[in-house]
């Protein structure tokens, strides 16, 4: 079946820092991705839309300059979190269609950011 | 997307069937159900998805009224390792709505032994 890895699935860093989260699909070619953030206890928002060869497409409250998101390639999303604070410590997911016509999405395992 | 309404928590006894609510009384013509789980610390998991037939598949059946203004997921046989959190979402499906989710607050089921 369809794979979406993430890297890291874990991070620890200093306020002010910068983070650079990785989103793969294994197995098929992704033109779209979309990253989540979730808060502990709480469901999964939708932050933005990768778009691959374009400019991301971002969710009403989010900044585009502090999450900077590349797709540079039809299989790899990155999501930089930029000058890392605490309030931004959260459960990061990314997910990706099997194709445009799928109705399903494959989801990666998630990468824990924890900024102290 | 359709509003959906599912209980914030279920239990479920292992080896019983587990019986997962939602209600999505605004739902159009063209909007599938589609229902995800995310074990703890996890990345959300397709389980199954309906327009207005009931399905079935290795992990679940899907129950949708005749009017589709409610569904039921259906884990036949629960065990421990469905202890998760189980979102019912209702989108345009086909890929015409750029496939993206929108998640409500679900059911955390626990199945207990």
């Amino acid at each position: 079946g369809a794979v979406v890895s993430q890297h890291p699935s874990r991070v620890i860093c200093k306020s002010g820092t910068s983070v650079k989260i990785e989103c793969r699909s294994l197995d098929f070619q992704a033109t779209t991705m979309f990253w989540y953030r979730q808060f502990p206890k709480q469901s999964l928002m939708l932050m933005a839309t990768s778009n691959e060869g374009s400019k991301a497409t971002y969710e009403q409250g989010v900044e585009k300059d502090k999450f900077l998101i590349n797709h540079a390639s039809l299989t790899l999303s990155t999501l930089t979190v930029t000058s890392a604070h605490p309030e931004d410590s959260s459960f990061y997911i990314c997910s990706a269609p099997r194709d445009r016509a799928s109705d399903t999405q494959y989801f990666g395992p998630g990468t824990r950011l924890t900024v102290l | 997307d359709a509003k959906t309404t599912q209980p914030p928590s279920m239990d479920c006894a292992e080896g019983r069937a587990a019986n997962l609510p939602c209600n999505h009384s605004t739902i159009s013509g063209n909007e599938y159900v589609y229902w995800y789980r995310q074990i703890h610390s996890q990345g959300p998991q397709y389980i199954i998805h309906g327009l207005k037939n009931n399905e079935t598949n290795e992990m679940a059946s899907l129950i949708i009224t005749e009017d589709r203004k409610s569904s039921t997921l259906i884990l036949p046989h629960a065990t421990l390792r469905d202890t998760a959190v189980y979102y019912c979402i209702v989108r345009v499906g086909g890929g015409n709505a750029g496939n993206m989710l929108t998640f409500g607050g679900g059911t955390r089921l626990m199945v207990k032994p």
